[in-house]
Parts: structure tokens; C-alpha cells; sequence
């Protein structure tokens, strides 16, 4: 039974174009939840999702971000624009269900706009 | 809003010894959960150790256990035994038992775990 799966592991973008993440969760899960890290801090909330809808967006940028998880294929979260304070390690996580007791983590993307 | 205040940035053990790593939290919740995650240079989240709040029993697992006051908010992880491949950044994290909106993780800032010969 594979993990949560992300990719790029490393991605490295120009200011002004989109960065594409890409996450996989485990077999059976139906709830994803994106996390960033900034250097040195700890990971702060963005959104979290089930197929098709999104639940919380309450950590997610006003503009800019989005993400979504359709009904087939992985969980995207899309930055259009990126600017150099979007530099950060991005962490997915994925749970069978919103009343988990543990949510299991991707290794994450280090995004880096240059 | 949950806080989660971790007032260690960095801590050092030597191996074989024992090391304690404060947390503290603010809630209005009378029920949730708490947990340590473990980040070594690979970036990987790793689970340490979980808590129900309603469970008055300090979770444990192998070396690794808890200090859990409720009434204090206070949530340290004691690591016995270091060793080598416990170096890394520990995060305390805290949810509620709320699904939807409170399924969300909420981190402190972290310690760095050196070990040392």
C-alpha cells in the first residue's frame, strides 16, 4: 500500500508563471488537506478536500490559489502568478475520513520561484 | 482560534540520555486531539505519539511518552534513550474531534533535536 504520493519533489519556477502540485493519496482515502511550510516555521493550514468539494478553505490565500480534487486522479494544488514569498515546502496529507485520529503525510514539494 | 506554542527553537541531547520537549496550547475545547510529529532532513512527517485529550492515561510508545496536563495545557514529549536517529525537528500539533471544518492540523513552531556522541 503505496503512501501519499506528491510530485515534483523539488519544483523551481520563474516569477509570474503557475506551479502545478500534484498529490496521491493512500489507497481508500477520500480526504486531502494541503499544507505549506515556510523555512524555519511550521506547517500552516491551507485547505482541505474531499472528492470534488472543497470543506475549509479558511489557510488558503484570497488570490491566486486554488485547489481541487476531482472525482478521478490526483489533488491539485495550483499557484498562478508565483512570486518569490510563494517559496516554501507544500505538504499533503491524506485521512479515510474527516474524523481521523492520523492523517499520513506526503514528503512534500519544495517549491522554489526564482 | 487553537494556538500551539513551542518555546524550544533548539535542544541537545547526548545519546543514551533523556531529553523533554515542552509544548502548550490554547483551547477552549474540552475534547481533542494532540500529537508529535517527527521531520528529519528528509522532510517526511513522521508520527511520534498521539493523545485523546478525554484519556487521562500518558501515551506511550517504545521511548517515546508524553507528559499530558489538561488543566496546565501543557503537552511535553520525554525521549528516552536518544539516539543518533532521533535528531530532527519535532512539531507538536493539535486537532479537534469536530470533523469538516476543525479536521485541520494546527502546528507550533518547532524544536530541532541535535543528538550528540
Amino acid at each position: 500500500n503505496a503512501g501519499v504520493m506528491q510530485n515534483p519533489r523539488h519544483l523551481v519556477r520563474r516569477r509570474g508563471q503557475e506551479a502545478r502540485l500534484r498529490c496521491s493519496p493512500m489507497k481508500g482515502h477520500s480526504h486531502v488537506y494541503w499544507y505549506r511550510q515556510l523555512p524555519e516555521e511550521g506547517l500552516k493550514f491551507m485547505v482541505y478536500l474531499q472528492k470534488e468539494n472543497i470543506i475549509d478553505e479558511s489557510g488558503m490565500p484570497k488570490e491566486r490559489f486554488s485547489a481541487e480534487f476531482p472525482k478521478e486522479g490526483p489533488s491539485i494544488l495550483r499557484i498562478q502568478q508565483v512570486v518569490r514569498g510563494d517559496s516554501a515546502a507544500y505538504f499533503c496529507a491524506s485521512s479515510p475520513q474527516g474524523a481521523y485520529t492520523e492523517a499520513f503525510f506526503g514528503q512534500g514539494t519544495r517549491l522554489t520561484v526564482v | 482560534a487553537q494556538t500551539v506554542t513551542q518555546s524550544q527553537p533548539e535542544m541537545s541531547v547526548q545519546e543514551a540520555e533523556t531529553v523533554t520537549l515542552s509544548c502548550t496550547y490554547d483551547t477552549s475545547e474540552s475534547d481533542y486531539y494532540l500529537f508529535w510529529y517527527k521531520q528529519p532532513p528528509s522532510r517526511q512527517m513522521i508520527l511520534v505519539i498521539r493523545q485523546e485529550a478525554y484519556k487521562q492515561q500518558n501515551a506511550t510508545e517504545n521511548r517515546f511518552s508524553v507528559n499530558f496536563q489538561k488543566a496546565a495545557k501543557s503537552f511535553s514529549l520525554k525521549i528516552s534513550d536518544s539516539q543518533l536517529g532521533d535528531a530532527a525537528m519535532y512539531f507538536c500539533a493539535y486537532r479537534s474531534v469536530d470533523t469538516g471544518t476543525a479536521s485541520k492540523l494546527t502546528f507550533g513552531t518547532g524544536t530541532r533535536l541535535q543528538v550528540t556522541l
